[in-house]
């Protein structure tokens, strides 16, 4: 079957740094993504790796090995408004996407 | 990024009624569309795939008499919940690929529907 595996809730300080994890197992792959997902709001588009290494988007990056079907978000210089939900998804053959549980970050002053 | 909206971004109504959510994509144009519904605290459940000037394709288990997908135009797709009871109550998000080859889903803002 298809899975994606992600922690379910992660604890870190404003200011400070968090790499959230995801491991999948899917039938093909056509990209990952992660998508934040406020309290209440529908999720918000973060990033999108198909190649192997690390993508760079000011304080977010995300990573990718296909080879080990992982991928991390790191988030840099924690601010408080980044408590929110971060959800992993991956794009299957059929470009269906796969979606994690999500890993609900709270981030403490 | 690409603009997707939905509405109503709320809506409460009586059991038995049915109710109709929109969704259009706002500065682009959109084959495809998904529908969504995600309970409190659980993650996005795909419902239907909904295509422009087809029939929508419905996951396992989705009942397609009850939740109606139209994809009339290449900017709005509708969700109606026909005859809607408490157990429907949940929120209703629509996404829309877009980019060069059409990678990434944007969402629109999502609609909670209440069951009394």
């Amino acid at each position: 079957g298809q899975n994606i595996d992600q922690p379910t809730e992660m604890t870190a300080t404003e200011g400070a740094i968090v790499q959230i994890n995801c491991t999948y197992q899917t039938s093909g792959f056509n990209g990952l993504f992660w998508y934040q997902q406020h309290a209440g709001e529908a999720p918000t588009f973060l990033s999108y790796n198909v190649l192997d290494g690390l993508e760079e988007k000011g304080r977010f990056s995300s990573f990718l090995s296909r080879s080990k079907g992982y991928s991390y978000l790191l988030l840099k210089e924690l601010q408080m408004k980044d408590s929110a939900s971060y959800l992993c998804a991956v794009s299957d053959s059929n470009y269906q996407l796969i979606w994690g549980a999500g890993t609900k970050l709270i981030i403490k002053p | 990024g690409a603009v997707v909206s939905q509405h109503p971004s709320w809506v409460i109504c009586k059991s038995g009624t049915s109710v109709k959510i929109e969704c259009r994509s706002l500065d682009f144009q959109a084959t495809t569309m998904f529908w969504y519904r995600q309970f409190p605290k659980q993650s996005l459940m795909l419902m239907a795939t909904s295509n422009e000037g087809s029939k929508a394709t419905y996951e396992q288990g989705v009942e397609k008499d009850k939740f109606l997908i139209n994809h009339a135009s290449l900017t709005l797709s509708t969700l109606t919940v026909t005859s809607a009871h408490p157990e429907d109550s949940s929120f209703y998000i629509c996404s829309a690929p877009w980019g060069t080859d059409q990678e990434t889903q944007y969402f629109g803002p999502g609609t909670r529907l209440l069951v009394l």
